[in-house]
């Protein structure tokens, strides 16, 4: 596996279900990050990891509860969730945190909530 | 706070024609400015960026941007697009601190 990964792909979970997303990334990078990409919405950055501490909570609704368990892995943790919580979820990493490095995107985890 | 703005939501072209993004930023300090592109059912791509320099940038596939800071723009062009251009493009732009702001994205059509 090169680059970025997420699994699973496609997600459908009902409002009381409790699923995780899952991101690893093999470049060897120390920052990592959850986007949300909505429907007619800008990307919207949700948490920042840098050498495996949350760096921003972007106002996130703890409903969503991520971890980052060493610097090459990310998941997202998803409960009650609502309806307008459907959308793709992306996963980047970049060589550190700072605003010079380019972040890689994995291929995102389609999630539809009924 | 961070705004970008991406002019035009869709931008049907046709094949071999040339292209332009529109990217506008709020900002008034020195930023970072980035075009992504999605490919369908994928994540983003990396385009090209500017960090500091030339103010023309240029990235791969054919694309290139150029900087204006004081009309603080960052428009994408390409001057022959392909039907493998379809795509959605993102700009971005960060400032000192770590987070990446994102236009609401132009989607480009090619057609034959």
């Amino acid at each position: 596996e090169t680059g970025v990964t997420q699994t699973p792909r496609h997600l459908v979970m009902g409002m009381t279900n409790k699923k995780s997303l899952k991101c690893e990334q093999h470049l060897g990078h120390n920052a990592m990050y959850w986007y949300k990409q909505s429907a007619k919405k800008p990307l919207e950055l949700m948490f920042v990891y840098s050498l495996e501490e949350r760096v921003e909570n972007n106002s996130v609704p703890s409903r969503f509860s991520p971890e980052c368990p060493n610097s090459s892995h990310l998941f997202l943790h998803l409960h009650t969730l609502q309806p307008e919580d459907s959308a793709l979820y992306l996963c980047a990493s970049s060589p550190d945190s700072g605003p010079y490095y380019e972040q890689y995107f994995g291929p995102g985890t389609r999630l539809t909530v009924t | 706070a961070q705004s970008v703005t991406q002019l035009d939501s869709q931008v049907p072209v046709f094949e071999e024609a040339p292209v332009e993004l529109r990217c506008n930023y709020s900002s008034s300090v020195s930023v970072y400015l980035f075009w992504y592109v999605q490919y369908p059912n994928q994540g983003l791509q990396l385009l090209l960026k500017y960090l500091s320099g030339s103010t023309l940038v240029k990235g791969i596939n054919g694309f290139e941007a150029e900087f204006n800071k004081s009309q603080t723009s960052f428009h994408l062009r390409k001057p022959s697009v392909h039907i493998s251009d379809t795509a959605e493009y993102f700009c971005a732009v960060k400032d000192a601190g770590n987070k990446l702001t994102f236009g609401g994205g132009t989607r480009v059509l090619v057609k034959p």
